[in-house]
């Protein structure tokens, strides 16, 4: 079975502070993917990356960045200098390669930046 | 590109009618579509599989008979909350994948009276 972890239920910063937000997953695929999306008060989930298991490389994306550690199975997302606009709901998403494209979503984390 | 919309986006309507939600994919071709339900303040519970041309796959405790599923074509997926009650009063999501992603319509607020 897979399972997404995010620990952090809400998270409240200042504005222009970084915020990392946590994500740890459990699969037994070889082949799998990770996801982020962004759901902000509206409720449309946007999508943010998309990982593949067989790439650890670190990505970047503006004040984005994404650091996957297979070793630890976690796939953490930290934005830098946040802004108001940010605040929204934040998911992790897992998609293994048995599952048919099924994706097991995280609780999520609620993130508030602060003016 | 990989535009997924929802139609209508809330929708009230009395305990015992049934209502259909839309969902399409604007600018690509998705043989598999999928639909979500979310609570309050909670996360997305997948409710089943839509393929084109064929019967949709439910996940446990869903009903099928309840929540109809039909995907006519490779662009549209239709949800069908039939004799609908107030406990089926929900944030309906709709996605559909293109390759390895999963791209959300805005979803539909659903409240029965």
């Amino acid at each position: 079975a897979q399972k997404v972890t995010q620990a952090q239920t809400e998270i409240s910063v200042v504005e222009k502070e970084d915020v990392t937000l946590d994500c740890v997953y459990e699969t037994r695929d070889t082949t799998y993917y990770l996801f982020w999306y962004k759901q902000p008060p509206s409720g449309e989930l946007v999508f943010l990356i998309r990982r593949n298991s067989f790439d650890e490389q670190n990505e970047i994306s503006g004040r984005y960045s994404w650091n996957f550690q297979k070793s630890t199975s976690s796939f953490n997302f930290t934005i830098t200098a946040s802004q108001v606009v940010d605040s929204a709901v934040y998911f992790c998403a897992l998609s293994g390669g048995t599952s048919y494209g099924k994706l097991t979503f995280g609780q999520g984390t609620i993130l508030t930046v602060h003016p | 590109g990989a535009v997924v919309s929802q139609h209508p986006s809330r929708v009230i309507c009395k305990s015992g009618t049934s209502v259909k939600i839309e969902c399409r994919s604007l600018d690509f071709q998705a043989t598999t579509m999928f639909w979500y339900r979310q609570f309050p303040k909670q996360s997305l519970m997948l409710m089943a599989t839509s393929n084109e041309g064929s019967k949709a796959t439910y996940e446990q405790g869903v009903e099928k008979d309840k929540f109809l599923i039909n995907h006519a074509s490779l662009t549209l997926s239709t949800l069908t909350v039939t004799s609908a009650h107030p406990e089926d009063s929900s944030f309906y999501i709709c996605s559909a994948r293109t390759g390895y992603t999963q791209y959300f319509g805005p979803g539909t607020r659903l409240t029965v009276l």
